[in-house]
């Protein structure tokens, strides 16, 4: 299995609160992704990188932003976290562009 | 934009049986490749089995075998000799072919299939 954490597991925070999601990889794979799933939608695209300091919006981008100032760690923020990101969020990382990507076990947070 | 759609939510069948799951996609790409995720219970998401648009001949992974129409733009999943393991949520995903970065897999909204003893 691909080396691919996330944390934390799960988290449980309050509307207006700030989150950070952390993925850490031990591939040095060049791309990341973070998405998040929800039931009736599968899986929406938030953010990408393709490399140090490159990364890019997704279908789902509005009220998160992300970092990546080394190649194992793609970070995801809610800068103010609502009700209606409520969801599960997982990492994925690809070696190419055309791999196959490979999902780290996801992190479920609830905003109360 | 490419959307997946897969028609069926959910599907329930026999151990030991076969079961075919649907995918269909729209794209004005002409070279992508197309994925099956398996997301049991434990929510890990697991590769099942990939096929290159540009390749005529349908992937298959042991039990696992898909028939790829692309004039038709479908997709579909058999799973032979079901097994009980197999009891998850099924997703199929559409990657285009990346001009500069890479944005990933577009999902479906999944078919939730249920092997029954």
């Amino acid at each position: 299995d691909a080396g691919i954490t996330q944390s934390p597991r799960h988290k449980v925070t309050e509307t207006g609160t700030p989150v950070t999601l952390r993925c850490h990889q031990t591939e040095n794979h060049r791309y990341m992704y973070w998405y998040r799933q929800d039931p009736g939608h599968g899986l929406r695209l938030i953010h990408y990188s393709y490399g140090v300091k490159d990364t890019d919006k997704g279908e789902v981008s509005d009220g998160y932003s992300v970092s990546r100032s080394k190649t194992e760690d793609f970070l995801l923020t809610l800068e103010s976290a609502t009700s209606s990101q409520t969801s599960v969020y997982f990492c994925a990382i690809s070696e190419y562009w055309n791999s196959p990507l490979h999902f780290g076990n996801g992190t479920r947070l609830t905003v109360t | 934009a490419q959307t997946v759609t897969q028609s069926q939510p959910e599907m329930s069948v026999q151990e030991a049986e076969t079961v075919t799951l649907s995918c269909t996609y729209d794209t004005s790409e002409n070279n992508y490749y197309l994925f099956w995720y398996k997301q049991p219970p434990s929510r890990q998401m697991i590769l099942v089995i990939r096929q290159e648009a540009y390749k005529q001949q349908n992937a298959t992974e042991n039990r696992f075998s898909v028939n790829f129409q692309k004039a038709a733009k479908s997709f579909s999943l058999k799973i032979s000799d079901s097994q009980l393991g197999d009891t998850a949520m099924y997703f199929c995903a559409f990657m285009k072919e990346a001009g500069g970065g890479a944005d990933g897999l577009t999902f479906g909204k999944g078919t939730h299939l249920i092997i029954q003893p």
